[in-house]
């Protein structure tokens, strides 16, 4: 058990719908990043907050946003969803602002848009 | 951009042979290079780690040398077992703010 959790585990939708995905970072970690895997893309960095504020940017779509509330949970929103959408999707948290140090990754959620 | 390239699979080797996993990392900056695993419906778990050149990472009988002159950090194990059988993924950081750029993953199949 890495400390992370992510809800829901599973989420099925429909296309065009919005979706809002949960993280809680580790206790103590402020960096919470956000990947998207799936079969054709692997494993992409979408994004990540530090201690609130947007710290980088990846392959993340303009659909898709995310935020960092005070209590350092963090959740991704998905909207006007396609097929090509359907993924699992990890956060992980590191207590600094840098990615040189070890990420502690949740168990994801797995979207499935229909 | 950054990337990392490593052998897909899927590697199907014997109980108690020897494993190596083949990755090998864009130069640029300095980054530190991870070996990340993922067993069937879990996330992912770090596996070993080296942040400087010639640094050995090493956990469960795992093994992995930062290796500047070839761009390269192959995973290396003695003696398999069937409990490894898992999708194994490289990466590297971005340098500062940015995520972790992972290879493609590498499904390793253990037979007894």
């Amino acid at each position: 058990d890495s400390g992370v959790t992510q809800t829901p585990k599973h989420l099925i939708t429909a296309t065009g719908q919005r979706v809002t995905l949960r993280c809680s970072p580790r206790s103590g970690d402020l960096s919470v990043y956000w990947y998207q895997q799936s079969l054709d893309q692997g494993l992409q960095f979408l994004i990540q907050y530090y201690n609130g504020e947007e710290r980088a940017k990846g392959n993340i779509l303009e659909r898709f946003s995310a935020q960092q509330f005070p209590d350092l949970h963090s959740e991704l929103n998905l909207s006007s969803l396609e097929l090509g959408d359907s993924a699992l999707y990890f956060c992980a948290s590191t207590p600094g602002r840098s990615s040189y140090n070890e990420q502690f990754f949740g168990p994801g959620t797995r979207l499935t848009v229909l | 951009g950054d990337s990392v390239t490593q052998m897909e699979g899927p590697v199907t080797l014997s109980e108690e042979a020897f494993l190596t996993i083949n990755c090998t990392y864009t130069a640029t900056g300095y980054p530190s290079l991870f070996w990340y695993v993922q067993y069937p419906g879990e996330g992912l778990q770090l596996l070993l780690k080296a942040t400087k050149a010639d640094d050995k990472g090493s956990n469960k009988g795992f093994e992995a040398t930062y290796r500047k002159e070839t761009t390269s950090f192959h995973l290396e194990k003695g003696s398999v077992q069937v409990s490894d059988s898992a999708v194994y993924f490289c990466a590297r950081s971005g340098g500062g703010a940015d995520g972790l750029t992972f290879g493609k993953g590498t499904h390793l199949i253990i037979q007894p």
